[in-house]
């Protein structure tokens, strides 16, 4: 079945870069978009942006300037850039497949981030 | 940025209680609104896509309806296992957007 792994550093320091991977096995990933949603602990949901295949990718304006989605098609694998965090940006971070009705069908089990130094 | 509103942002009921839940979208999103289930500890799992289509495996007491800007999510017969958040999120527009939640919560 389709599944998607995050991994990462659980702890950055204030004013560095966050780097996170999803993995994605049991489907090509190829065929759908992908997406990266954080939840801050106790808070809701925020959408952060999404790739397809081909690299075209849409952000939230919220965190664009900070931000850089990727895919290596090769690996099966996307990418999430953020830089100059700080604590506002702890959260857990999902990776998520789009349907073709767009919502998101399919989850990681997300990665706990936290920024403290 | 469409604002997605949810109420109530939290509920208690029963066992065997029929539970509805609105969510408002700030403007017109047509169909595309989808309701999530996130127990805790775990990622959110999606119940409904475009308004009222059931993801697969979902329990046909689950329910979505609605259009434009005022959706619900109902729940016919609240089991044991219901007890959970649950979220609305458009897909009309980027960037996606989240309801608040509603905690389901035993009574």
């Amino acid at each position: 079945q389709v599944q998607l792994q995050e991994s990462g550093p659980g702890l950055v320091k204030p004013s560095e870069t966050l780097s996170l991977t999803c993995a994605v096995s049991g489907v090509s990933i190829s065929n759908y978009f992908w997406s990266w949603i954080r939840q801050s602990p106790g808070e809701g949901l925020e959408w952060i942006g999404y790739i397809s295949h081909s690299e075209s990718a849409k952000y939230n304006p919220s965190l664009w300037s900070r931000l850089t989605i990727s895919v290596d098609t090769s690996k099966s694998q996307f990418y999430l850039k953020l830089t100059s965090v700080t604590a506002a940006d702890t959260a857990v971070y999902y990776c998520a497949r789009h349907n073709y009705d767009k919502a998101f069908d399919v989850w990681g089990q997300g990665t706990m981030v936290t920024v403290s130094s | 940025d469409i604002q997605m509103t949810q109420s109530p942002s939290s509920l208690s009921t029963s066992e065997g209680d029929r539970v509805t839940i609105t969510c408002r979208a700030s403007q017109s999103i047509s169909n595309f609104l989808n309701w999530y289930q996130q127990k805790p500890g775990k990622p959110p799992k999606l119940l409904i896509y475009a308004t009222s289509t059931l993801q697969s495996g979902v329990p046909s007491r689950f329910s979505g309806s609605g259009s434009g800007t005022e959706f619900t999510l109902t729940i016919s017969s609240l089991h044991p296992e219901d007890f959970a958040t649950y979220f609305c999120q458009q897909s009309f527009k980027t960037p996606r957007t989240f309801g608040q939640g509603t905690k389901v919560e035993i009574k």
